[in-house]
């Protein structure tokens, strides 16, 4: 089963100050993608950001963008300029195709991020 | 115009009912799924739909029993709750296409006393 790891229970950040996240995964597939969801205290679900295995550039949305390793198996998120709305748990998680085209998506546990005003 | 959403947002019952929590997207994808998050904040996959039948069944107790009427539709029903089954449960949907990331609904947190 693949896993996927987020070593970081819980990070702090000023405001403005950029943070980065961790997350290493384990695959022996060479074709799936990996998203990074944010989970504020209001509980939604919401994609923050997304890398496709075979494409070497790092994506960037915004004041978010990833550091995307893929023979270290490392997908970290960095956020520049932080703000207030950033606090909230970030989700690590990969896609895996599945038998019959389905697909799969397992999750990290987690880094919960504060932001200090 | 919500694109995943579930009835209840919250539900509190006691120790051996009965319940049921809806979902409904009106994005036209064609797989729905349910994740369970315990008090960790751990997700986890319960069941996967796609078109009205069962891809994933992540060994989830029979208690649990997904229902899905049409592909805009998966509903889960809960027989006979534990108090470990109180949590906070997620439907979510995608596009029948290799890697489209999931849309999650506000999920539902279910309490048994």
């Amino acid at each position: 089963a693949q896993t996927v790891t987020q070593s970081q229970p819980e990070m702090s950040v000023q405001e403005a100050e950029t943070v980065t996240l961790s997350c290493t995964y384990d695959t022996s597939e060479s074709d799936y993608y990996l998203f990074w969801y944010k989970q504020p205290p209001s509980r939604q679900m919401i994609l923050v950001i997304r890398q496709e295995a075979y494409k070497q550039q790092n994506a960037t949305e915004n004041r978010f963008s990833v550091n995307f390793q893929k023979a270290a198996k490392s997908f970290s998120l960095k956020i520049s300029d932080s703000q207030l709305g950033d606090a909230a748990m970030y989700f690590c998680a990969y896609l895996e195709g599945i038998s019959g085209g389905y697909q799969k998506v397992t999750f990290g546990t987690g880094t919960k991020l504060q932001v200090i005003p | 115009d919500t694109a995943v959403s579930q009835t209840p947002k919250y539900l509190v019952t006691q120790m051996g009912n009965d319940k049921s929590i809806k979902c409904e997207q009106n994005l036209g994808h064609d797989t729905m799924y349910w994740y369970k998050q315990d008090s960790k904040k751990f997700l986890k996959i319960m069941f996967s739909y796609n078109n009205k039948e069962l891809i994933i069944n992540e060994t989830v107790p029979n208690r649990f029993s997904p229902k899905s009427p049409d592909k805009a539709h998966l509903n889960l029903h809960i027989n006979s709750l534990e108090l470990g089954d109180s949590a906070v449960y997620f439907c979510a949907s995608s596009k029948f296409l290799r890697y489209s990331p999931l849309h999650f609904g506000n999920g539902t947190r279910l309490t048994v006393t």
